[in-house]
């Protein structure tokens, strides 16, 4: 997809654990973005990144954090899963920031049990 | 807050029809508008839509920026059963950021 990768592809946890998500890009865009999709509300933002070590809220930041350590890696954490987070984890990744189109890794759907 | 909405949310034809998907927004500082189309994974960047540039056409899709009315249609002519998708709608804002709509689910019958 574009030079984006996300891993991993599917996962199960437990309830109470933490969990990290992994975003790599390969097109040294300096954006960076964690969305969730679930049913009933489309997309939402969790955090976004506009370079190394730069990083913002979103709309649903709460009991996520993340860190973007390189250009190419941007890193969700879950400190302590609850079943509420399951849903489907989107990476966006845009050269040009400002409105400007993203392109969409394939995504991360994590089952908390 | 900003705020996307899209409508209809979920929209069946049959092969051969027209359809109209409506995007309707409230946000500040408003950059841009862009469709995209989402089949089983992620979602793929359809048009981009701003102020200097409210109309795009790409084969038998077209979309339109009404900036008076807040709000944007994508048309899709001749439907197809490939078609079939959730369509999503998102503004972009100052800050980098594209807030989304809930999505229009299309199905496309044969």
């Amino acid at each position: 997809d574009a030079g984006i990768t996300q891993s991993p592809r599917h996962k199960v946890t437990e309830t109470g654990t933490p969990v990290t998500l992994r975003c790599h890009q390969t097109e040294n865009h300096r954006y960076m973005y964690w969305y969730r999709q679930d049913p009933g509300h489309g997309l939402r933002l969790i955090h976004y990144s506009y370079g190394v070590k730069d990083t913002d809220k979103g709309e649903v930041s709460d009991g996520y954090s993340v860190s973007r350590s390189k250009t190419e890696d941007f890193l969700l954490t879950l400190e302590s899963a609850t079943s509420s987070q399951t849903s489907v984890y989107f990476c966006a990744i845009s050269g040009l920031g400002e409105g400007y189109g993203y392109t969409f890794g394939s995504g991360t759907r994590l089952t908390v049990v | 807050e900003d705020k996307v909405v899209q409508s209809p949310l979920s929209l069946v034809v049959h092969e051969g029809d027209t359809v109209t998907l409506n995007c309707s927004y409230e946000v500040t500082n408003f950059r841009s508008l862009l469709w995209y189309k989402q089949e089983k994974k992620a979602p793929t960047f359809l048009f981009m839509l701003t102020s200097s540039g409210i109309e795009k056409k790409s084969g038998r899709l077209s979309s339109i920026l009404d900036k008076k009315e807040l709000s944007s249609i994508l048309n899709i002519t001749a439907t197809q059963t490939g078609d079939s998708a959730i369509y999503l709608c998102a503004v972009g804002t100052s800050g980098s950021r594209l807030t989304f709509g809930e999505g229009t689910q299309l199905t496309v019958n044969p």
